[in-house]
């Protein structure tokens, strides 16, 4: 069993559309994460859930809303898909809230191309 | 504010040599941890190690091994013996006192057969 599943794993769309990533966490954690990945490889956390409230807001466009429905699931929309979008969204669970120690433990990733 | 360094952006070595990845941190917590993590090819992320400030002591973990030194602000990464499976960007890590887990550049490292 994956611990920390997303899907779509790959995401190809045009300039304009909305989408979703989907995650799920089956470890139990408390708090879940968003990071993206850029073209360079620098990771730069986006959102942080802790039992369904969120508590990390980076600054991001408001395009991009997160939704946690429960404390197992954290999905995010992205509306009116920009080219500069285009990167790779981790998703990731800890057991507790930052900031602490806890270990975050990283989904494969969804890679999104906008075009 | 917090700020994670890693200087050297790709290394490529030969498959046995030994290879140290360099990370150096900024902060003004008097406790903290660090975190290493690794990116395979494959796209994911794997935890590797993660180091609270109080212990000092090097750890070493089969042909990886790890130094952190608070003096200099540094916590390296060493691998002995290297292998092509090594192959993969490695991040370094530090928490910053917000809550966001801060990313060093990350390092591309190159284990050629």
């Amino acid at each position: 069993d994956t611990a920390v599943s997303q899907t779509p794993k790959y995401l190809v769309t045009q300039m304009g559309n909305d989408k979703s990533i989907k995650c799920e966490q089956n470890l139990g954690h408390d708090t879940m994460y968003w990071y993206k990945q850029d073209s360079k490889k620098f990771l730069k956390i986006m959102f942080s859930y802790n039992n369904k409230e969120l508590i990390i807001n980076e600054t991001v466009p408001n395009r991009f809303s997160p939704k946690s429905p429960d404390k197992a699931h954290l999905n995010l929309h992205i509306n009116s898909l920009e080219l500069g979008d285009s990167a790779v969204y981790f998703c990731a669970s800890s057991q507790g809230p930052p900031p602490s120690g806890y270990v975050l433990t990283f989904g494969a990733g969804s890679r999104l191309t906008v075009l | 504010a917090q700020k994670v360094t890693q200087a050297q952006t790709e290394i490529s070595v030969v498959e046995k040599e030994d290879v140290t990845l360099d990370c150096v941190y900024e902060t003004r917590d008097t406790t903290y941890y660090l975190f290493w993590y690794k990116q395979p090819p494959s796209g994911e992320l794997v935890f590797l190690i993660r180091r609270n400030s109080f212990d000092e002591q090097n750890e070493i973990s089969g042909r990886y091994s790890w130094n952190f030194q608070k003096s200099t602000s540094s916590f390296n990464f060493t691998i002995t013996a290297s292998q092509v499976v090594d192959s993969a960007v490695y991040f370094c890590a530090l928490p910053s006192n917000t809550g966001k887990l801060i990313f060093g550049q990350g390092t591309t490292l190159q284990v050629k057969p």
